[in-house]
This record gives structure tokens, sequence and C-alpha cells, in this order.
């Protein structure tokens, strides 16, 4: 039960837009469109972003985006605010009918 | 709204063991599959289990399997996770999650510390 792999950090002026990628395997992120973004602050819980590739829960800003092509999603950020600034994990579905996250990638908005 | 209360978490031994419970409300708690997920202190979250809605089909990480069980209450709206033979990797926050769908959790708990250390 690998970990998904994402970039350690990714950084932003705010207005600009950042993507963050996630790769994983045939296995999971490949396999299914199962796969969810999650944004949590410091002291915070996860919050759900994105949930299968592209979809947003109710509430969530448009300015947040999922996509996916192959065996790698990736979560777009367009129009960067500060309050962006968090650590981003993936996560998806596996033919073990577990759940894998990825590492988790900081975001800083400079 | 949706609310996830964690209880039970501690300082045990290595070897020992420890009861999570996970009090649910806010939403109809018997037709949702659940999760525990847990997250080191400045680590990412890590899967832990699932269960179904009635209890008959669980699932576990490799790291746990043996020595965790999940389980539920519906009538009490209560989640559980019981630890056995508890190592010091096992050093976490423990959250329990509702499956929004296949797998993927949207409302996570606050969490409960556990900590294995001599």
């Amino acid at each position: 039960q690998s970990a998904l792999t994402q970039p350690a950090s990714v950084s932003g002026s705010p207005g600009q837009s950042i993507t963050i990628s996630c790769t994983g395997t045939s296995s999971d992120v490949g396999g299914y469109n199962h796969v969810a973004w999650y944004q949590q602050h410091p002291g915070k819980v996860p919050k759900l972003m994105i949930y299968d590739v592209t979809n947003r829960p109710s509430g969530v800003s448009d300015r947040f985006s999922g996509s996916k092509s192959g065996d790698t999603a990736s979560l777009t950020i367009s129009g960067l605010q500060a309050e962006d600034e968090a650590d981003y994990y993936c996560a998806s579905f596996t033919s073990s009918h577990t759940l894998a996250f990825g590492g988790g990638t900081r975001l800083t908005v400079l | 709204e949706v609310q996830l209360v964690e209880s039970g978490g501690g300082l045990v031994q290595p070897g020992g063991s420890l009861r999570l419970s996970c009090a649910a409300s806010g939403f109809t708690f018997r037709s949702y599959w659940m999760h525990w997920v847990r997250q080191a202190p400045g680590k990412g979250p890590v899967w832990v289990s699932r269960i179904n809605t009635d209890g008959s089909i669980t699932t576990y990480a490799d790291s746990v399997k043996g020595r965790f069980t999940i389980s539920r209450d519906n009538a009490k709206n209560t989640l559980y996770l019981q630890m056995n033979s508890l190592r010091a990797e096992d050093t976490a926050v423990y959250h329990c999650a509702r499956d929004l769908l296949w797998n993927l959790p949207d409302y996570w708990g606050q969490g409960t510390l556990v900590t294995v250390s001599s």
C-alpha cells in the first residue's frame, strides 16, 4: 500500500495559478476515477476540495479544479489567494479496496 | 451539521491496547460507510480501516491488519477501533471520517491522540 507521489512544495504569487500533481499507478489513480484532494491548514482537519477527479463539494470555490491523465491526477488553483496557503493531499481508491494518500504538498503564497 | 467526536486516546506502552470511539451526529449514521484515518505529528494522513453500513464488511491497511478491529453500533451512532499489540509507529492522531463514496471521506472528526511509548 504505497503512498501516491506529490511534490513536496509549490509556490505562487497572488492572482497566479498553480498545479499540484499526484502520481500513482494503474492500481489506484490510473484505474479509477475516484480521486480526491484535501486542503489542510495548520491545526485543522483536512477539508475535501475535489472528489471523483473533477467534482467540487458544495461551498468549495470554483477556483479549485481537478483533472487526470493516465496515472497522474492534478489539482489546479487559479487566482491564488493568501488563504489558499496550506498543505494539500491527494487520495485515491485502490484495487485492494483501500484508500491511498499522497505525501502532501505545501503551498506557499508569496 | 455533521459532527464526529473521537475519544479514547492516550498514552499506552508498546504491546498495549486501546479502544477508540467516534460519536456521530447530524446525519443518518447507519446509512454511511465509515473510516479511521491517522496522522502522525507533522505527517500526512494515512488510511487505517473502513467498515460498511451494517458492519459486515471491513478492510484494513496492511500495517494494522491482525492487530486492529473496526466495528460500529448503529443504535448508538458510534464507530469503534480496537487497537491491540500497539507499536511506537502507531503513534498518531486518529480521525474517524464519513465516506462520501468509493472510499473518499468527506467529513472528518478532530481526532484523538494515541501515543505509544514506554
